[in-house]
This record gives C-alpha cells, structure tokens and sequence, in this order.
C-alpha cells in the first residue's frame, strides 16, 4: 500500500544527542517536506526536496540538516539536541505541480530534556 | 506572496449543529486551495482541495467547501456535526509558482463538538 512513514513516533532524548528522524514513501513522489508543529501552532516549513541530491531551506530556520540520496528516503538530522527543539516534526511528500496535494506521515513528538 | 487567514482559532458546535470554518486567502495568482484535518497525535489528513474546477468542492466525511473569488474565502462547512468531528483543521494555499507546490498554511481551528 502507498504510503508515507516516519520514525520513531516519540522520542525522549537528552540535551546535545545526535538524533535521526526518519521517513520514507511508497508513493514515488519526487517532493518531499520537513514541518515543524508547535501544539496548536501553524506548520511550519524547515526543509524540502525536489528530488535526489536536491536539498533546500524553508521558511523557519532550523538547526536541522537533511539528505535525500533516494527518493524514497528523506532523513533529518539534528547533530546537537537541544529543548527549543522539542516539538512535532511532520515529514510530506507530493507530486510535482501546484495543484498537488500534500500527504502527511504521522509525525514524531520529540522531547529533549 | 500567498497567506491564508483562519479566522477563530477555537470554534465549538453541538452535535447536529452546523459546522463553519473560516478561511480567507491571499494568492498573487490563481490559488490551489486545501483544507486537511489532524487528529490527536497523528499527521494532516487531506478532506477536499480546490483546483479551479468546480467552485464547491465536496469531500469526505461530509464536509464541503466554496471557492469565492470575489471575498478570497474557502470556508469549510459540514450540515450536521458528529463527535468524530472533533480535531484540528487547517487551510492551506499553494504558491504555484516555480518553486513547486510549497503550501502556506493556516494557524489552524480547533473544533469542539460538544454532545
């Protein structure tokens, strides 16, 4: 089935821990989308990619790297976690064109004590 | 440049009672239009979008929505509430241009379905 996944849904972790989050989609979509969710806040928008090799900044600055070597596969790095990262990160991926819509994983809840 | 307003940040309804959610839109070109909902703990769900077809869109779980151009609005509307109704919903406009389709979002509505 066609989906889009991403792990773990909950993490705890300690302040300056080297976390990965990870997402994936069966979809074969060629974009894809990192948002950051405070609780009842807009998304907001920190990576996306067109396709393999192409990696580009959203709108909210993020301390967070990302890597799309498949086209699947669409990690998100956070080298040093700190609290201000505690939040929801919802990972998307679309078709190409405008009219397009977005499909959304899950999400995982992080904390960061 | 693309923004979506939502008007009412909490919005609280019977159960049976009429459902309307408010958006207003701001698009420097004809606007793709969305709305999804999100349960507790889960990720944005997709009810209906707007494409420039017809002007109301009808989606699932029996929520529809009207493209006016003319007052730059897409409320959301559902005849009779249900408590599964119950979540967060979120309007978004798609900025069409050559970057792709990057969403701009809504700061959501949180709808209460009171029994």
């Amino acid at each position: 089935e066609a989906d889009i996944y991403q792990t773990p849904r909950y993490l705890v972790i300690g302040t300056g821990k080297k976390i990965t989050l990870e997402c994936s989609q069966t979809m074969g979509h060629d974009k894809m989308y990192w948002y950051q969710q405070d609780p009842g806040m807009e998304l907001h928008l920190i990576h996306y990619s067109y396709g393999v090799n192409s990696t580009e900044k959203g709108d909210l600055s993020s301390e967070s790297t990302v890597s799309r070597i498949r086209t699947e596969h669409f990690p998100l790095t956070l080298e040093s976690a700190r609290p201000s990262h505690t939040s929801q990160y919802l990972c998307a991926s679309s078709e190409w064109g405008s009219s397009y819509e977005q499909y959304f994983g899950p999400g995982t809840r992080l904390t960061v004590t | 440049a693309q923004s979506v307003t939502q008007l009412g940040s909490h919005v609280s309804v019977s159960e049976g009672a009429l459902v309307l959610l408010r958006c207003n839109y701001s698009s420097s070109v004809p606007p793709y239009l969305f709305w999804y909902v999100q349960y507790p703990n889960q990720g944005l769900q997709l009810l209906l979008k707007y494409t420039s077809a017809a002007t109301l869109v009808k989606g699932i779980n029996g929520f529809e929505a009207e493209f006016k151009k003319s007052e730059t609005s897409f409320h959301l509307t559902k005849p009779s509430a249900h408590m599964s109704d119950a979540a967060e919903y979120f309007c978004a406009v798609s900025d069409g241009g050559n970057t792709g389709n990057q969403f701009y979002f809504g700061t959501g509505t949180s709808l209460t379905v009171i029994p």
